[in-house]
């Protein structure tokens, strides 16, 4: 069965960081891309970057480029999102996703984690 | 890499079909046949049930059918039911080969 199980949300300040992560099971990492995609309450959709199955090719939204990185450990089925400069609009559930065998055809999903950027 | 649009609500009633546009450019829907569609039902995540314009997953009702013209794609819903009351999101890839959802439709069953 595959699962996606994120981590490390939660409450930071204005100007601050965090770092997501995103273990993954029941399938082989390196075979997939894997994307994060976040929801601010209440409101649609939006993808925030991917990366291929060795971790060499990276693409972001323009709104996170410069403050967002995002990476992966095959060797430990992990995905990361190190998340600086964090401003009142990067409050979101963020996703863990993984594309299927085409592409943007995001065919898992974790459950989500929340962060909330608030003074 | 603005939101693709799409209409916020649409509605109709049991056994009808509906259909929900998105409209992009020719930098995302008109430059590429890698279109997806999604529902969300509240509190949930989101499901795939269209790739690629017009396939479908596995497991996925054949009432629920892609297309496209030019800039706009289109999801239909066939034979509505309750259970299709939920968020509907289109997304695209893109020429900067980056990906880009729809601002979102709630399809209501009357």
């Amino acid at each position: 069965e595959v699962q996606l199980v994120e981590s490390g949300g939660g409450l930071v300040q204005p100007g601050g960081s965090l770092r997501l992560s995103c273990v993954v099971s029941g399938f082989t990492s390196s075979d997939y891309w894997m994307n994060w995609v976040r929801q601010a309450p209440g409101k649609g959709l939006e993808w925030v970057a991917n990366i291929n199955n060795h971790g060499s090719d990276t693409y972001y939204v323009d709104s996170v480029k410069g403050r967002f990185t995002i990476s992966r450990d095959n060797a430990k089925n992990s995905l990361h999102l190190q998340m600086n400069s964090l401003t009142v609009e990067d409050t979101a559930i963020y996703y863990c996703a993984r594309d299927g065998n085409s592409w943007n055809d995001i065919d898992y999903w974790g459950q989500g984690t929340l962060v909330t950027v608030s003074s | 890499q603005s939101a693709l649009t799409q209409p916020a609500s649409v509605s109709g009633s049991p056994g009808q079909s509906i259909a929900i546009a998105c409209t992009g450019t020719t930098s995302d829907v008109g430059g590429n046949n890698y279109v997806s569609w999604y529902q969300q039902h509240p509190g949930k995540v989101p499901k795939l049930i269209v790739y690629d314009v017009n396939n479908r997953p596995s497991g996925v009702s054949d009432r629920f059918s892609g297309s496209k013209s030019g800039n706009t794609a289109s999801l239909t819903i066939s034979g509505l039911q309750t259970e299709d009351e939920a968020d509907y999101y289109c997304s695209s890839y893109t020429i900067t080969r980056t990906y880009v959802f729809g601002t979102g439709t709630k399809v209501t069953v009357l």
